[in-house]
């Protein structure tokens, strides 16, 4: 079974401070991770995502993750965080070869004070 | 791209109402799922189809609960009768390529149901 673990519901920083939101997964076999936002009334729109390679990947708004094999991790960052960046933060995985199911995180809710 | 339409955006229904969501899939999209968000249980899948063709339907959560695809761009979410605990967002995505595995879902913006 695979799962994803968002340990924070909340994170709080002040806009121009960097951002960092936390995802840590299981999965057997390799994994294959997404992040994702959601603002108020909105569905979920695709940011990153890490498939192979260079275990720093870049994303749409300035956004980037790392990925961490010995950490099973996958944190979302941004250097100088947006008060537009506030919004409902989802991480996500997938493992091939032996899901086709994507599971999510429960979310983490980022607030970004002018 | 029109992306990922879903109607209606909001459903407000009495308890044993049937209540019909509909989405309409991004054109050349082969995949398409079913989410359901609440606050309690996040987001779940109920349901996904492949070419119209229903894959694993395992996460519908009862018999209440069916889904269709008749054809490429359109499919529904049928609840019969509905409950007040069926109160949430259901989302609809669609994709291209899942098979690759790295090919992103393409979400709608949801409808808030609110069972009576």
């Amino acid at each position: 079974a695979q799962s994803v673990a968002q340990p924070e519901d909340q994170v709080n920083v002040a806009e121009g401070n960097p951002l960092t939101v936390k995802c840590t997964y299981s999965v057997s076999g390799n994994p294959y991770l997404f992040w994702y936002v959601q603002y108020p009334n909105r569905g979920l729109q695709f940011l990153l995502k890490y498939i192979t390679g260079d275990n720093l990947v870049k994303g749409s708004y300035g956004f980037e993750a790392e990925f961490n094999k010995s950490q099973t991790s996958f944190h979302l960052k941004k250097p100088s965080a947006l008060v537009s960046d506030s919004a409902l933060y989802f991480c996500a995985v997938r493992a091939w070869p032996n899901d086709y199911k994507l599971s999510f995180g429960a979310g983490t809710t980022v607030t970004v004070r002018a | 791209d029109a992306g990922v339409i879903q109607s209606p955006r909001h459903e407000v229904t009495e308890m044993g109402q049937e209540v019909t969501l509909r989405c309409k899939p991004i054109s050349g999209h082969d995949y398409l799922f079913w989410y359901r968000q609440t606050m309690m249980r996040g987001l779940e899948l109920l349901i996904y189809f492949n070419n119209n063709v229903p894959i694993d339907d395992s996460g519908m959560p009862e018999d209440r609960f069916s889904a269709k695809m008749p054809n490429a761009s359109f499919s529904t979410l049928k609840i019969q009768p509905s409950e007040p605990r069926d109160s949430a967002v259901y989302f609809c995505a669609s994709s291209n390529r899942w098979t690759d595995y790295n090919s992103p879902l393409h979400f709608g913006n949801g409808t808030r149901l609110t069972v009576t």
